[in-house]
């Protein structure tokens, strides 16, 4: 069975201050890997695509980066608005029929 | 291009009842997923249908079924309901092509009592 594990659970960072958040996993027949953002009552959020290892995406201060076995989201410069919970899905032998996602990493950006 | 839409967006039922949720999906996609969020399980997988089958199913009991009608929208529904399943119910639908992104919609609240 797929298991996906983030962390860290909780990250409070001040505004400016960089870090990076970690997804890894077992899954059969990795193929990639989906980033979302979840606001406080509204559904996630579709954020990023990475297919294969060694790939990276980026949007506005976020930048997600793929390995075999984990995947990064690192965060530059952040702003309050990055507050949130950032899930992350493996893409394995079902593809997207069937997503295992992990339990997030709740993040806080300190004005 | 509307989002994914879930109705109704709260309800509060009491134990033994049953619900029905609702969920539109963006126009185009065919595939629809539903998820069931709680505090300490996250996300987790109930079942996905595609062109009013189901193709896949996770781990929940027979009370949660659901069905996909010829437009694509999809219900789920829970019978005999429990305390347990209070939670924050997602639809999510897709293209249906295998490594495209779910988009979500906002969930269903539903509380238990």
């Amino acid at each position: 069975e797929d298991q996906v594990t983030q962390s860290p659970e909780a990250l409070r960072l001040q505004e400016g201050e960089s870090s990076s958040l970690n997804c890894s996993y077992t899954v059969s027949g990795l193929r990639g890997l989906f980033w979302y953002r979840q606001d406080p009552g509204k559904g996630p959020e579709f954020l990023f695509t990475l297919y294969s290892a060694g790939e990276e995406k980026e949007k506005e201060r976020l930048k997600a980066t793929l390995t075999k076995k984990e995947s990064f989201l690192h965060i530059t410069a952040p702003k309050p608005e990055d507050s949130a919970t950032y899930l992350c899905a493996p893409l394995g032998n079902f593809g997207n029929e069937k997503l295992t996602f992990g339990t997030g990493t709740r993040l806080t950006i300190i004005p | 291009k509307a989002g994914v839409t879930q109705t109704p967006r709260y309800l509060i039922k009491t134990r033994g009842q049953q619900v029905t949720l609702s969920c539109s999906p963006i126009s185009g996609h065919r595939s629809v997923s539903w998820y069931q969020q709680t505090p300490g399980q996250g996300l987790q997988f109930l079942f996905e249908y595609f062109s009013e089958t189901q193709r896949n199913k996770g781990n929940f009991p027979g009370r949660f079924s659901g069905r996909q009608f010829s437009n694509s929208r999809s219900e789920m529904n829970v019978s005999t309901l429990e305390l347990g399943d209070s939670a924050l119910y997602l639809c999510a639908s897709s293209l249906d092509r295998d490594n495209s992104p779910l988009h979500f919609g906002n969930g269903t609240r539903l509380t238990v009592t």
